[in-house]
């Protein structure tokens, strides 16, 4: 099957640093590809579309001026965590469907746990 | 705006049992539904894929079903294993293939 793969699998950072997440499609293209959050204990809650080519799309009450999300090829999506705080420790996890327009699978890397001192 | 909900939220069970998980989802208006599994600090494993159009999909042990008008779904995972124990995810994409997901079931069969 598809692999989506995350860099990194986690990461201890400072409070008021920033962090950035790779989120790569091994196997196939994905002009589309999500973001997640997952906090212990919870389901995984939807951050944002990210488009290649174009601007990110934020769900509500997602900032994105904190969350800076990159989508510069058709394998490849960044989230950058800006000026990291202890309550954005998480596990960030991404995703890509298979086929564009909806009706695919999607398919999910292994997260990134993100813990902020 | 569309909710899903998985009943139990935790079962316990001993090894060799059958096993019904239960979603359910508040808008009709699905692409597909998809079950996932999760083991603790991992990510997310396909385990089925249902379309709009279909009523069930079968992989091994495990048989997903889908009554998309009364907006449910049950995962049936029969002769339960210890390693089946996890967190079961449900999950509807209502378009551009944005998933919505419920807060999971977490099962653990013990030997």
């Amino acid at each position: 099957g598809a692999v989506v793969s995350q860099h990194p699998s986690w990461v201890i950072c400072k409070s008021g640093t920033s962090v950035k997440i790779e989120c790569r499609s091994l196997d196939f293209q994905a002009t589309t590809m999500f973001w997640y959050r997952q906090f212990p204990k919870q389901s995984l809650m939807l951050m944002a579309t990210s488009n290649e080519g174009s601007k990110a799309t934020y769900e509500q009450g997602v900032e994105k001026d904190k969350f800076l999300i990159n989508h510069a090829s058709l394998t490849l999506s960044t989230l950058t965590v800006t000026s990291a705080h202890p309550e954005d420790s998480s596990f960030y996890i991404c995703s890509a469907p298979l086929l564009a327009g909806g009706g695919s699978g999607q398919f999910f890397g292994p997260g990134t746990r993100l813990t902020v001192l | 705006k569309q909710e899903v909900t998985q009943i139990p939220a935790a079962l316990s069970v001993p090894e060799g049992e059958n096993l019904v998980l239960n979603c359910s989802f508040t808008d009709s208006a699905i692409y597909n539904l998809q079950w996932f599994r999760q083991d603790p600090g991992k990510g997310l494993t396909s385990l089925l894929l249902i379309q709009s159009s279909q009523r069930e999909q079968t992989s091994g042990r495990l048989n997903a079903s889908l009554d998309k008008s009364s907006g449910r779904s049950t995962l049936y995972i029969a002769a339960s294993q210890p390693g089946d124990s996890a967190t079961y995810l449900c999950a509807v994409s209502g378009g551009y293939n944005k998933l919505i997901f419920g807060a999971g079931t977490r099962l653990a069969v013990h030997p």
